[in-house]
């Protein structure tokens, strides 16, 4: 069956360093790729997303290209800032059912 | 953007009692919804799919007469947690998909936080 493997966390950067979150799929035809971002204590918000392959979704400075050669959709940041300490969900989307979710990873900003 | 509330965002209720949560897709129409339990520190775990109108497909593992779920219109789905015990204790979230997207898109509540004494 279909799935999401993103690197485990947790992370632990310096303010202004880039970052990179590693995720990579497996799935029949042809899926939609998101990055969900998960504050303490809340719900999860959509960071990015790209519906096909070649497509770079961005978002407040992240970004992500959907790769279907390599199966991947990393998630990177030229520059964190404490404020992006979260818990960050690769998934990944097709018809008729839920998304699946990668174990998500834990990135910690510190000044 | 698609906007999705729950109720209550916590609750604590004593141990054999019931709980409802609610889930409310306030600005489109949700075909369907889904609700997750997450445990601290890990991923979400798809509980079961709600389809408007019709009954709900539970994933394996969870028992559909502890955990009811009721998705009575295309604006509001409920998880009714009964005889609730301390291990029932979790952050469950619900989402919603728009019937009128095409990139399978989830909308998120901000969960709720269910303390069982």
């Amino acid at each position: 069956g279909d799935s999401v493997t993103q690197m485990e966390g947790p992370v632990t950067l310096s303010e202004e360093a880039f970052l990179t979150i590693n995720c990579t799929y497996t799935a029949t035809g042809y899926p939609s790729l998101f990055w969900y971002v998960q504050y303490p204590g809340e719900g999860l918000q959509l960071l990015l997303k790209a519906t096909k392959a070649d497509d770079k979704g961005s978002n407040k400075g992240f970004e992500a290209t959907y790769r279907k050669e390599t199966t991947s959709f990393h998630l990177e940041k030229g520059s964190v800032q404490v404020s992006d300490s979260a818990v960050y969900f690769c998934a990944l989307g097709q018809a008729g059912t839920a998304l699946i979710f990668g174990k998500g990873t834990t990135l910690s900003v510190s000044s | 953007g698609a906007v999705v509330s729950q109720h209550p965002s916590r609750v604590i209720c004593k141990s054999g009692t019931s709980v409802k949560i609610e889930c409310r897709s306030l600005d489109f129409q949700a075909t369907t919804m889904f609700w997750y339990r997450q445990f601290p520190k890990q991923s979400l775990m798809l509980m079961a799919t709600s389809n408007e109108g019709s009954k709900a497909t539970y994933e394996q593992g969870v028992e559909k007469d502890k955990f009811l779920i009721n998705h009575a219109s295309l604006t509001l789905s409920t998880l009714t947690v009964t005889s609730a015990h301390p291990e029932d204790s979790s952050f469950y979230i619900c989402s919603a998909r728009d019937q009128k997207g095409g990139s399978y898109e989830q909308y998120f509540g901000p969960g709720t936080r269910l303390t069982v004494t």
